[in-house]
């Protein structure tokens, strides 16, 4: 089956400073990928999605100057959490679709990310 | 705006037991809907989607769920569980022309021996 991976799976990093989640989907080409954040024992929340080339669209309250996204081709997807504070502290969760509505999503893994 | 509502969030049941996981779903345009399973320390994986034609749609590993429109839902049920199945269930919506995914809360699915 189609297979997407993220990396790093876990990040500790200090209040301030960036951190750079990779997704890339590893034998299909993704023409949309999305990213999701998850608290606690609560549901997968839609921050963005981004198309390959395009400005990713983001979801109403997720700010874009704090939450960069790049999708610079059909197998990659960054987010960059900009001047990390706690608040931001969650469990990050990307996916990838390679083809449009009604097309299966794959999950990756998640990236746990602890701001100190 | 589509909405998505899980009504257990825990469901423990017996091996070889029959579960049914509900799912109810609001939105005012015509949907896709979808299960996806995450196993421990796994990403989500789909279980089944439902797109169009038959209302009953089956996953390969026993599961079933049968799209009621009149009823707004999308229960996902399984004869007979097994220890394997446990994970935590989630059930998701999104506009037909979209891909956008709007998901319940999630369903942990725990089978006793």
């Amino acid at each position: 089956g189609a297979v997407v991976s993220q990396h790093p799976s876990r990040v500790i990093c200090k209040s301030g400073t960036s951190v750079k989640i990779e997704c890339r989907s590893l034998d299909f080409q993704a023409t949309t990928m999305f990213w999701y954040r998850q608290f606690p024992k609560q549901s997968l929340m839609l921050m963005a999605t981004s198309n390959e080339g395009s400005k990713a669209t983001y979801e109403q309250g997720v700010e874009k100057d704090k939450f960069l996204i790049n999708h610079a081709s059909l197998t990659l997807s960054t987010l960059t959490v900009t001047s990390a504070h706690p608040e931001d502290s969650s469990f990050y969760i990307c996916s990838a679709s390679p083809g449009g509505p009604g097309e299966t999503q794959y999950f990756g893994p998640g990236t746990r990310l602890l701001v100190l | 705006a589509q909405s998505v509502t899980q009504l257990d969030s825990q469901v423990p049941v017996f091996e070889e037991a029959p579960v049914e996981l509900r799912c109810n779903y609001s939105s005012s345009v015509s949907v896709y809907l979808f299960w996806y399973v995450q196993y421990p320390n796994q990403g989500l994986q789909l279980l089944l989607k439902y797109l169009s034609g038959s209302t009953l749609v089956e996953s390969i590993n026993g599961f079933e769920a049968e799209f009621n429109k009149s009823q707004t839902s999308f229960h996902l049920r399984k004869p007979s569980v097994h220890i394997s199945d446990t994970a935590e269930y989630y059930c998701a919506v999104s506009h037909q022309g979209a891909q956008k995914l709007v998901f319940g809360q999630g369903t942990r699915l725990t089978i006793n021996p």
